[in-house]
């Protein structure tokens, strides 16, 4: 299994423009997550989905959207970015155990500069 | 005041000595996560646990649901050990979702 991949590592972007934020997982997981990492800060919870047609926002949703339409794919829509978005983007996953607790794994991240 | 406090912000430690970190929540959760970050930035899963003790290798994570306080302990430190080290508090969410409420990390760095 592959885990969790997200594409690209590395994005610089100009004020206004839009990009997405690729996110797939092959564990088959129920669960995804977005969270963005600011320098020095604590990791923040952007969007979060529990299958496919459900998400939900979480703490910082502001200026992203999100969608689901596969169990594997969980895309970040970032329209009109902002110099405030420059963070590292991490996407997660996380399915049922039989402890009902969910373990969440993460990907490598994504590393965007808007300037 | 943050939700998920850690202490220390920063440890160096020598080879082989016995570390502590702690983390301190204000809320009710569903469960503690305890994740290591890289230097290289990935983010790694250690624990997850709602009660008691665990025990991974050399890393023993326990909780206090009562004192709303959790410790990750590290036994006979090692350089490879140096990383940072993230607390995070699971609140139950829309059907099943853990909502993750993260601490500011802890960065160690043992010397060998």
């Amino acid at each position: 299994n592959a885990g969790v991949t997200q594409t690209p590592k590395f994005r610089i972007l100009k004020i206004g423009q839009s990009m997405t934020l690729q996110c797939a997982q092959d564990m088959n997981h129920n669960y995804m997550y977005w969270y963005r990492q600011d320098p020095g800060m604590g990791l923040k919870l952007i969007y979060y989905s529990v299958g496919a047609g459900i998400t939900d926002k979480g703490e910082v949703p502001n200026g992203y959207n999100v969608s689901r339409s596969t169990t594997e794919d969980f895309p970040l829509r970032l329209e009109l970015a902002a110099p405030s978005q420059t963070s590292v983007y991490f996407c997660a996953s996380s399915g049922r155990d039989t402890s009902y607790l969910y373990e969440q794994y993460f990907g490598p991240g994504t590393r965007l500069t808007v300037t | 005041k943050n939700e998920v406090e850690q202490s220390p912000q920063n440890l160096t430690a020598q080879e082989g000595e016995f570390i502590t970190i702690n983390c301190s929540y204000s809320v009710g959760i569903s469960a503690l996560h305890w994740l290591q970050q890289h230097p290289g930035g990935g983010i790694v899963s250690l624990f997850m646990l709602s009660s008691g003790k665990k025990k991974h290798g050399r890393l023993i994570a326990t909780i206090n649901i009562q004192e709303k306080h959790s410790s990750l302990h590290i036994t006979a430190s090692h350089p490879r050990d140096s990383a940072v080290y993230i607390c995070a508090v699971a609140s139950p969410s829309l059907q099943g979702a853990q909502k993750l409420v993260f601490g500011q990390g802890t960065r160690l760095t043992i010397n060998p």
